[in-house]
């Protein structure tokens, strides 16, 4: 496997399950993202990790818990979802090469959340 | 604080025609600008990037832009539209000195008529 890739694909879950969704990186960078992308509404910055550690929380319910266990892999564990809650969850990665940081961000293809 | 105005949510343009696509941005410092492509049900793709070096910027798929600092522009252009460009495109910025965060613009659909 090459760059980011995202499990499940897509996800049909009721409000009071409990699912989780993963992200792997394949290129060796050190920082990590979550995304919300919603219908008509613009791309959603979530949570930022670097170096495993959370650097960025933007105001995202409680009921959104990610864990990074290590700089490769990235999880969203969800709990009790809204049916708002619906959209395209996206994970990205970047390399943070110290001051040459262009912060170019790699993206997986995204986990298309329904909830019912 | 860094922003990005994408003027236009949609563009449609006819097969073979031109595309553009504006981009302004805001920012206090040099910035580093980039164009991602978004085909329906797909993550988003680098489609090119402005990091200070050469103002025109060559992509793939026969994109291009161009970093003007006076109009605080970096507007992505095609000469001739593909029925398979038609995607949604998002510019976004970042700015040197290890900031983690790209700031994305709204995002421009473009349809392309055969």
């Amino acid at each position: 496997e090459t760059g980011v890739t995202q499990t499940p694909r897509h996800l049909v879950m009721g409000m009071t399950n409990k699912k989780s969704l993963k992200c792997e990186q394949h290129l060796g960078h050190n920082a990590m993202y979550w995304y919300k992308q919603s219908a008509k509404k613009p791309l959603e910055l979530m949570f930022v990790y670097n170096f495993k550690e959370q650097t960025e929380n933007n105001s995202v319910p409680s009921r959104f818990s990610p864990e990074c266990p290590n700089s490769s892999h990235l999880f969203l564990h969800l709990h009790t979802l809204q049916p708002e809650d619906s959209a395209l969850y996206l994970c990205a990665s970047s390399p943070l090469n110290g001051f040459e940081n262009y912060n170019e961000q790699f993206f997986g293809p995204g986990t298309r959340l329904t909830v019912l | 604080a860094q922003s990005v105005t994408q003027l236009g949510s949609h563009v449609s343009v006819s097969e073979g025609a031109l595309v553009l696509l504006r981009c302004n941005y805001s920012s206090s410092v040099p910035p580093y600008l980039f164009w991602y492509v978004q085909y329906p049900n797909q993550g988003l793709q680098l489609l090119l990037k402005y990091t200070s070096a050469a103002t025109l910027v060559k992509g793939i798929n026969g994109f291009e832009a161009e970093f003007k600092k006076s109009e605080t522009s970096f507007h992505l252009t095609k000469p001739s539209a593909h029925m398979s460009d038609a995607a949604e495109y998002f510019c976004a910025v970042s700015t040197q000195g290890g900031s983690e965060k790209l700031v994305f613009g709204k995002g421009t659909k473009l349809t392309v008529n055969p």
